[in-house]
């Protein structure tokens, strides 16, 4: 079965810096979404990525799409405080089934 | 903008207790999924839900859970017997068709006591 991870599971870093989460899945796939999660909450939906060499920009969050290396990049540029939650990325799963697999989540903390 | 709803957003129950928790999802959606997140772990998949019938249920989702779309417009997923361990978030999302995106609704927290 499809298997997604991220690292790191946990990260703290200063305002300012720069720091890219990885997402790996184990086959192919054709989706890779990318949300925030704050304590208590919903899945806010960041991005949508379809193709090989996608990439997407908001603000502060730049991510990307490698299908050949089956890895996706959350990088986060000059971070803030209120960049602080935790990231997961969800990988769409279409051989002989059709699902959202979660990565592990990467909980990160921005430390003013 | 539209939006998937659950509701409660916030459930306790007592062990053995039956739930039902409850989703609207995007009115022209086809496709529905529950998922839940034990706290401080990853989302996991349960059911997805297509055409009046279970399309794949993962192995969380036993004896105990059952979904159904009684009126066209709710989603419900229904716990017979909760146990302690059923304690969690759980979101419904919905989608239009397979090459679009899945919406999830704000998340239902259940606890079990």
């Amino acid at each position: 079965e499809l298997k997604v991870e991220q690292n790191p599971l946990f990260l703290s870093m200063q305002e300012g810096k720069n720091y890219t989460i990885y997402c790996n899945y184990s086959t192919t796939s054709d989706r890779l979404y990318w949300y925030r999660q704050d304590p208590g909450k919903s899945l806010e939906s960041l991005f949508v990525l379809l193709s090989n060499g996608a990439v997407k920009q908001e603000g502060r969050l730049m991510a990307s799409l490698d299908t050949k290396a089956r890895l996706s990049t959350l990088h986060i540029t000059a971070a803030v405080h209120d960049l602080s939650a935790t990231y997961f990325c969800a990988v769409l799963t279409t051989s002989g089934t059709y699902k959202y697999i979660f990565g592990t989540g990467t909980r990160l903390k921005v430390l003013a | 903008e539209p939006e998937v709803t659950q509701t409660p957003s916030h459930q306790v129950t007592q062990m053995g207790q039956e739930v039902i928790l409850r989703c609207v999802p995007i009115s022209n959606h086809l496709y529905f999924y529950w998922y839940r997140q034990i706290l401080g772990q990853k989302v996991e998949f349960l059911v997805s839900f297509y055409n009046n019938e279970i399309s794949e249920k993962s192995e969380i989702f036993d004896d105990q859970f059952s979904v159904e779309r009684p009126d066209g417009s709710n989603f419900t997923l229904k716990i017979r017997s909760t146990k302690l361990e059923d304690s969690a978030m759980y979101f419904c999302a919905s989608e239009k068709d397979r090459n679009t995106e899945a919406f999830f609704g704000q998340g239902t927290r259940l606890t079990v006591v």
